[in-house]
């Protein structure tokens, strides 16, 4: 089915350990963005893509490392985990105009 | 992109309609209004969007006042599988940078009950 897909679903880190949350999307969206939600709160922007080979950082990409090799695939590095990195991870694409975005199901990290 | 704010939360008994406002009184001409809802911690589903006319899709219906400084989300015939956190975001569709950023607030938990 087209859309967005995330792996791992879980993930359980130690300190200090890297990691990379793949994302990749079969619709040939152009934009691609990264979001963290912790308990309670809203989604925050980490990073985002508006194509392939341009990346930006968003609201809280401190630790986090991206790159947009292809229209598809968009992953997300964690270069050295941290306690304060355990959320859960959404990564979404977006067609451009007046569409919405489609998010993948997540994958939730636990760094200890 | 313009702030919003939202009730924190929200009751609705199954089978009635529910009625979500959203205050964005800083709106700009360009900024349109969208609607996604979080079903417990799943990722968030697009539900529609609107510049300045009403709006229906077979989801629910999105009304903006004429000022364009508010808007409702009606879902007509709530379910219990309608319970979720409603977000309300304001937005450009101008293109650019901009496009990769959807800014989220904390929404309103909406409750549906029997």
């Amino acid at each position: 089915n087209a859309g967005v897909t995330q792996t791992p679903k879980f993930q359980v880190l130690k300190t200090g350990q890297s990691m990379t949350l793949q994302c990749a999307q079969d619709m040939n969206h152009e934009y691609m963005s990264w979001y963290r939600q912790d308990p309670g709160m809203g989604l925050r922007l980490i990073h985002y893509s508006v194509g392939a080979g341009i990346t930006d950082q968003g609201e809280v990409p401190n630790g986090y490392n991206v790159s947009r090799s292809t229209t598809e695939d968009f992953p997300l590095r964690l270069l050295s985990a941290a306690p304060s990195q355990t959320s859960v991870y959404f990564c979404a694409s977006f067609r451009g105009g007046n569409y919405g975005y489609t998010f993948g199901s997540g994958t939730r990290l636990t760094v200890v | 992109d313009a702030k919003t704010t939202q009730p924190p939360s929200m009751d609705c008994a199954e089978g009635r309609a529910a009625n979500l406002p959203c205050n964005h009184s800083t709106i700009s001409g360009n900024e349109y209004v969208y609607w996604y809802r979080q079903i417990h911690s799943q990722g968030p589903q697009y539900i529609i969007h609107g510049l300045k006319n009403n709006e229906t899709n077979e989801m629910a219906s999105l009304i903006i006042t004429e000022d364009r400084k508010s808007s409702t989300l009606i879902l007509p015939h709530a379910t219990l599988r309608d319970t979720a956190v409603y977000y309300c975001i304001v937005r450009s569709n101008a293109g650019g940078t901009s496009y990769g950023k959807l800014t989220f607030g904390q929404g309103t938990i909406l409750t549906v009950h029997p």
